[in-house]
């Protein structure tokens, strides 16, 4: 079935630093690849999305890259701080569809 | 944006009770979602639940155990029944706004914690 997984399941930088954050993806029939942030004891929040058609995406201080040769998407945060500490999802949105479908998550920790 | 909130946010059942998780929007929305998340982990789709039609349940969720009712545009109940410990987890509901961008934006309450004994 489709899944959608990460590299690395957690990630640490320093304030101040870049962050990537990697995610591989098995299903092609995908319109849509997504990126939420998942701050403890709330559920996720939207970051930016991409269409399936696009390579690059960029939004406030996060740059949303996408792959389809190696199945692959990342999301880059610039100058990270300690407010984006959190675990990160990557997620599709199948074509034709309205569900979406979750990956595994990384969790970014940000050292001040 | 929608607001969406959750009751009860936490409780402890006893295996083979039931409990039914309510789902509120500040917002009429069409599209409503279930999901769980077991801690430390991704969020897995239980079911789509949009108004006006039966709920649509991904694979390996039921309706008999998972029964879901949508009676309005901005409420939504999921009833976890006959429970046992494997379905302790979090759920969480999930609404999409349509012809609204960004239109994949999946906005998501703050989550019931499950803990079945």
């Amino acid at each position: 079935g489709e899944s959608v997984g990460l590299h690395l399941p957690t990630l640490s930088v320093q304030e101040g630093d870049n962050s990537i954050i990697n995610c591989a993806y098995s299903n092609s029939a995908s319109d849509y690849f997504i990126w939420y942030k998942q701050e403890s004891g709330k559920g996720p929040q939207f970051i930016i999305d991409i269409r399936s058609n696009m390579d690059k995406r960029q939004g406030q201080r996060v740059t949303v890259l996408l792959n389809k040769t190696v199945k692959h998407l990342s999301l880059q945060i610039a100058a990270t701080q300690p407010g984006d500490s959190a675990v990160y999802f990557c997620a599709e949105t199948l074509t034709g569809g309205f569900k979406t479908i979750f990956g595994a998550g990384t969790r970014l920790f940000v050292k001040a | 944006s929608a607001v969406i909130s959750q009751k009860p946010s936490r409780d402890i059942c006893q295996r083979g009770t039931s409990l039914t998780i309510q789902c509120q929007v500040d917002s009429q929305v069409t599209m409503m979602f279930w999901y769980r998340q077991q801690p430390g982990q991704s969020l897995t789709l239980i079911a789509t639940a949009n108004q006006g039609s039966e709920a649509t349940y991904e694979s390996g969720f039921v309706i008999d155990k998972f029964p879901i009712s949508r009676p309005n545009l901005t409420f939504s109940t999921l009833t976890v029944s006959n429970m046992s410990p494997e379905d302790s987890s979090i759920y969480l509901c999930s609404v999409k706004r349509t012809g609204v961008a960004p239109y994949n934006e999946q906005f998501f309450g703050p989550g019931t914690r499950l803990t079945v004994l």
